[in-house]
Formats: C-alpha cells, structure tokens, sequence
C-alpha cells in the first residue's frame, strides 16, 4: 500500500531534549516535505527537499533540521525544542516537478507536546 | 503574495442538505487549486483540483468545485452532505514560484448533523 508514515505519532517532551521525527514513503517520490499546523494558521512549510541531498527552507525553518541521505527517508530534528514548536506536524511526498499532475500524499500526523 | 482565505471557521450543516464550504485566492496569473480533506487523527487527503478547463471540477466523495475567475473563488460543494463528511477541509493554491508547494488556507471544519 502506498504511504506516509511518520513516527512517533504522539510525543510529550522536555524543553531542550533533542528529538527526531521519522517519515518514510514508499511510492518512489522525490519531492518531501514537513509542514505543521496550528489552529488558524492552517498547514506552514517548514523544509522541503527536491531529491537526495537536496533541501530548502520554507516558511518556517527556525529551530528545525532536515536531512535526505536516501530517497525514502526525510527526518525532522528539533535540536533544542521549546514550547512554541508544539504543534502538529505532518509530512508529505509527491512524485516531482509539478503538483499539477501528482498530488501530494500526507502521512498521519505527529503530535508534539514540549513542555 | 500569494494566498488562499477561507472565511468561515465553521460550517453546519443538516444532513441531505447540500453544502459548500467557502474559498477564494490572491494570486498572479492563474491559479492552480487544491481542496483536501481530514479526518481526525488522520493525515490529509487530496479531493479534486482546477488546473485548467471546465469551471466545474468534480472531485472525491462526490464533492465538486466552482472556479469563478470574476469573484477569484474555489468554493467546494455537495449537493447532499453525509454525517460522514464531517472533517476539517484546506483550501490551497500552487505556489507560482516552487511549482511543488502548496500554499494552505487556514481550514474549515464541516459538521454535519444527523
């Protein structure tokens, strides 16, 4: 079946504690992306990445990493978390080039809770 | 700048009924629209999109959208709501210059009644 997953799907954390976000797709797609939402902000980009070891800023970068060593796998580190990066968070895929033609799949969600 | 509003943060509705949940865009030249769907606890779902064409793009679910260029409008519709349509439902437009990102509205959550 093809997917977005993303793990955890629910964590609750400290401030400061590093933590890493999974997402894995299996469909052979080469345009990843995280994005979280907030209630009245809707869905903001946070990093994309137009194929392996390409990554790019989107709206909201601040207090976030990314990387893509493999076509499959773009993590999401919050090398020191603070409370305003609570959230919900998903991360998505699609095949390339234009989403005109392909749109894009979104996993479940991950539910961050910094404290 | 680019961006999709949706005015309402609620919409109600009575089952049977039809339904339409509102969207209009700012953007140069001509808009590419999305409308996804998400259930609880569940990420989002694409449900129909307007790139070119007719005015009225028929989509998942039975839903449709009106593209209105004079009114720069998107507004989804059903002409019958399902208690099962209850979902939050996001509005986006193609971002003109990273033609992979989707440029999101704020969300309207659907909840028909029984």
């Amino acid at each position: 079946e093809a997917q977005v997953t993303q793990n955890p799907r629910y964590l609750i954390t400290v401030t400061g504690k590093k933590l890493t976000v999974t997402c894995s797709q299996n469909m052979n797609h080469e345009y990843m992306s995280w994005y979280r939402q907030d209630p009245g902000l809707g869905l903001r980009q946070i990093y994309y990445s137009m194929n392996v070891e390409v990554t790019d800023k989107g709206d909201v970068p601040e207090g976030y990493k990314v990387s893509r060593k493999e076509k499959r796998n773009f993590p999401l580190i919050l090398e020191s978390p603070s409370p305003n990066q609570t959230s919900l968070y998903f991360c998505a895929s699609s095949l390339s080039g234009d989403i005109s033609n392909q749109p894009q799949h979104f996993g479940d969600g991950t539910r961050l809770s910094i404290l | 700048a680019q961006s999709v509003a949706q005015p309402e943060d609620q919409v109600n509705v009575a089952e049977g009924n039809p339904l339409t949940v509102k969207c209009t865009y700012s953007v140069s030249g001509n808009p590419y629209l999305f409308w996804y769907v998400q259930y609880p606890n569940r990420g989002l779902q694409f449900l129909l999109k307007y790139i070119t064409g007719d005015n009225l793009v028929k989509g998942s679910y039975g839903f449709e959208a009106e593209f209105n260029k004079s009114q720069t409008s998107f507004h989804l519709k059903k002409p019958s709501a399902l208690v099962s349509d209850s979902a939050l439902y996001f509005c986006a437009v193609r971002d003109l210059y990273n033609t992979d990102k989707l440029i999101f509205g704020t969300g309207t959550r659907l909840q028909v009644f029984p």
